[in-house]
């Protein structure tokens, strides 16, 4: 019930392209879903974030699209570019802990 | 502000031997976690500490210990190292109100010889 699931595992574009990663989870107490991405050699660091009484959240090429009732919650990234290319991390969070998908590597080829 | 820093970043041991990483908080942060990430395994929990206690845990043998003081740094050990602990921890801390959202910093790379 703690679990995040995360997909595709890994995903390659054209520049361009939307990619779009998918992550759902099970527990209903998760109350923060944030994103993350890490370039190699780097630290993750918080991309995007949405409460579940938003649907919709977008931050400049980013964006997230929640739905509450299917507990799913996806990324979407516009107009991709070669310099996304890292690895992007969904998660939940409730107010004592924070659970993260396995990642997706995503690559924007020119 | 400063972010998070780690230290060492870079390190090389051999199975056996024990190993010490440091972690210092964004200022004003008071919460300190620690994650293992390994190709393949993404970023797994290893022990959240808040004002010098451990508030979580994750499902690491007892060889992965951790501490805070009281100016929230915070240090990792490990002890008895295997070559399965070939990993980068990463240290996040955190100070705001959403508790998902973590500062991490590069992260110690440790390979086991």
């Amino acid at each position: 019930q703690q679990q995040v699931k995360q997909s595709p595992q890994s995903l390659i574009v054209q520049k361009g392209g939307i990619p779009i990663i998918n992550c759902a989870y099970e527990n209903t107490a998760f109350d923060y879903f944030p994103w993350y991405q890490q370039f190699p050699g780097k630290g993750p660091a918080l991309l995007i974030a949405i409460r579940p009484d938003v649907s919709e959240k977008k931050e400049g090429r980013f964006t997230i699209s929640f739905n509450k009732s299917a507990k799913q919650f996806s990324l979407h990234i516009m107009d991709s570019q070669p310099g996304d290319s890292a690895t992007y991390f969904c998660a939940a969070s409730s107010y004592d802990k924070v659970i993260f998908g396995p990642g997706t590597s995503l690559s924007v080829i020119p | 502000k400063a972010g998070v820093t780690q230290t060492p970043r870079y390190l090389i041991k051999t199975r056996g031997q024990q190993v010490t990483l440091s972690c210092s908080p964004i200022s004003g942060h008071r919460s300190v976690s620690w994650y293992q990430q390994t190709p393949g395994q993404g970023l797994q929990f290893l022990f959240e500490y808040f004002s010098e206690t451990q508030r979580n845990k994750g499902n690491f043998p007892g060889r992965f210990s951790g501490r805070q003081f009281s100016n929230s740094r915070s240090e990792m050990n490990v002890s008895t190292l295997e070559l399965g602990d070939s990993a980068l921890y990463l240290c996040a801390s955190f100070g705001g109100v959403n508790t998902g959202e973590l500062f991490f910093g590069e992260g110690s790379r440790l390979t086991v010889l």
